[in-house]
């Protein structure tokens, strides 16, 4: 049982737009940045968003985060078959003084 | 660039210690950074375990705490994990991560797998 909740899978088509949803509380996402990962089959986690917003160098514009509340939204647009992963949140939970990920959300484009 | 490496036994017996090291290259791990270790269950999702920090403060998850033991050797560049009095439940991918400054990693190793089992 994750602290952060995600969707277990999502799904579009190539060209279209999805949103992957993270829920928490006010003592990790109320309280904490967000950031997002993407999981490609058999590779490390790569950091796609910091900050609730921020891109690192290298990630297109594509990919976007936002936070309201306790909750987070990671948006994917103009979907590519090679976005098929899974995405993870994370953040800090004051409450435990420990990172927490969400359970993931498997991204399939049709 | 940074990079890290892992490295360690690919098998642990039950009960023993999984011991792992994070070797860092490309960057000093004295800088004001914290380093963190990550693992992965077959087919399963993330699961934070600790963070350590350039001179030897940590954090740890608290399911875990009791076993865990993360420290850094600035002389190697590396940290290290001893996860002690392990089960089978510990067989996981485990990778190490850089903290990139708000509790987001922003390089990780490719991962090691390590199994429990006799």
């Amino acid at each position: 049982q994750s602290v952060l909740t995600q969707p277990p899978s999502v799904s579009a088509a190539p060209g279209q737009k999805v949103t992957i949803s993270c829920s928490g509380s006010n003592s990790n996402i109320g309280n904490n940045y967000v950031s997002w990962y993407q999981q490609l089959p058999g590779t490390a986690p790569k950091l796609l968003i910091y900050e609730n917003n921020k891109r690192p160098s290298g990630i297109p514009d594509r990919f976007s985060g936002s936070k309201s509340g306790t909750s987070a939204t990671l948006g994917i647009t103009g979907l590519q078959t090679g976005d098929e992963a899974d995405y993870y949140c994370g953040t800090w939970d004051s409450s435990l003084s420990a990172g927490v990920f969400g359970g993931g959300t498997k991204l399939t484009v049709l | 660039q940074v990079q890290l490496q892992e490295s360690g036994p690919g098998l642990v017996k039950p009960s023993g210690t999984l011991p792992l090291t994070c070797t860092v290259s490309g960057g000093s791990i004295n800088s004001r950074n914290w380093w963190t270790w990550v693992r992965q269950p077959p087919g399963k999702g993330l699961e934070w375990i600790g963070e350590v920090s350039h001179s030897g403060s940590t954090n740890y998850n608290p399911s875990l705490k009791s076993r865990v033991t993360l420290s850094v050797d600035k002389s190697k560049n590396q940290f290290s994990l001893n996860l002690r009095s392990v089960t089978a439940a510990d067989t996981a991918v485990y990778y190490c991560a850089k903290n990139g400054g708000n509790s987001d990693f922003d390089y990780w190793g490719q991962g090691t797998l390590v199994s429990v089992s006799s």
